[in-house]
């Protein structure tokens, strides 16, 4: 099964905050990921939080880590038609990365 | 210009037929990654390498076969093509001075095996 877990469709109006939950299972991951992948395009890293971090703000993402509960979530405010992507969680190990299945966001209008 | 090139974009071939997927970079990095891309299952780690001539195999590695030469390149071969290997494949680079360890990913070559 997956290891890193996150729901794969979440539907927003333009203007509304998007917030894309993940879980992970490797408690020693230094580093937790988001990243995102337009239509067509590989992944672009969005953003990333150390794991001694709570919480981490970028502009209009905020990202919460809860380590206790291993679960960590995107937020994005004022979601506009141009953030509609798939959104991947991932976590750093000692020599690879864990990516989650992705989370379609659909942004209307 | 893009920093980290795969080629082809896109590839259909037959079942038992021998491919290479070609990954570049001129990001300088030591890392680099081979994943695939399957709808549901988000990306899976297929070879990694460290160094030139440094091979690590991933989390599905049956089927494939790598070759990194040079530190800008790393090729991803399939020895004999099987349906269940159509899926769109990555190759992403990474700098190993980085504590963070933020991949950078090419823009894929979507594989469809008949």
């Amino acid at each position: 099964g997956e290891d890193v877990e996150q729901s794969l469709f979440l539907s927003v109006r333009e203007g509304d905050s998007s917030v894309i939950n993940c879980t992970y299972t490797d408690s020693s991951s230094t580093y937790l990921y988001w990243y995102k992948q337009e239509p067509g395009a590989g992944l672009q890293l969005l953003t990333y939080i150390f794991s001694n971090m709570d919480m981490k703000q970028d502009q209009r993402l905020t990202v919460l880590l809860n380590k206790k509960d291993k679960h960590l979530s995107l937020r994005i405010a004022d979601t506009q038609t141009g953030d509609s992507a798939i959104y991947f969680c991932a976590e750093s190990r000692a020599n690879d990365m864990r990516f989650g299945a992705g989370t379609r966001l659909t942004v209307k209008p | 210009d893009a920093d980290v090139t795969q080629t082809p974009r896109n590839r259909i071939t037959k079942t038992g037929k021998r491919i290479m997927l070609e990954c570049s970079q001129t990001k300088g990095h030591d890392r680099m990654y081979w994943y695939r891309q399957d709808p549901g299952l988000g990306l899976r780690l297929i070879y990694y390498s460290f160094d030139v001539k440094d091979i690590n195999k991933g989390e599905i590695s049956d089927g494939y076969s790598v070759s990194r030469q040079a530190q800008a390149k790393f090729s991803l071969s399939l020895e004999s093509a099987i349906p269940n290997q159509t899926a769109l494949y990555f190759c992403a680079t990474s700098d190993a001075l980085l504590s963070t360890d933020t991949q950078y990913f090419g823009p894929g070559t979507r594989l469809t095996v008949l």
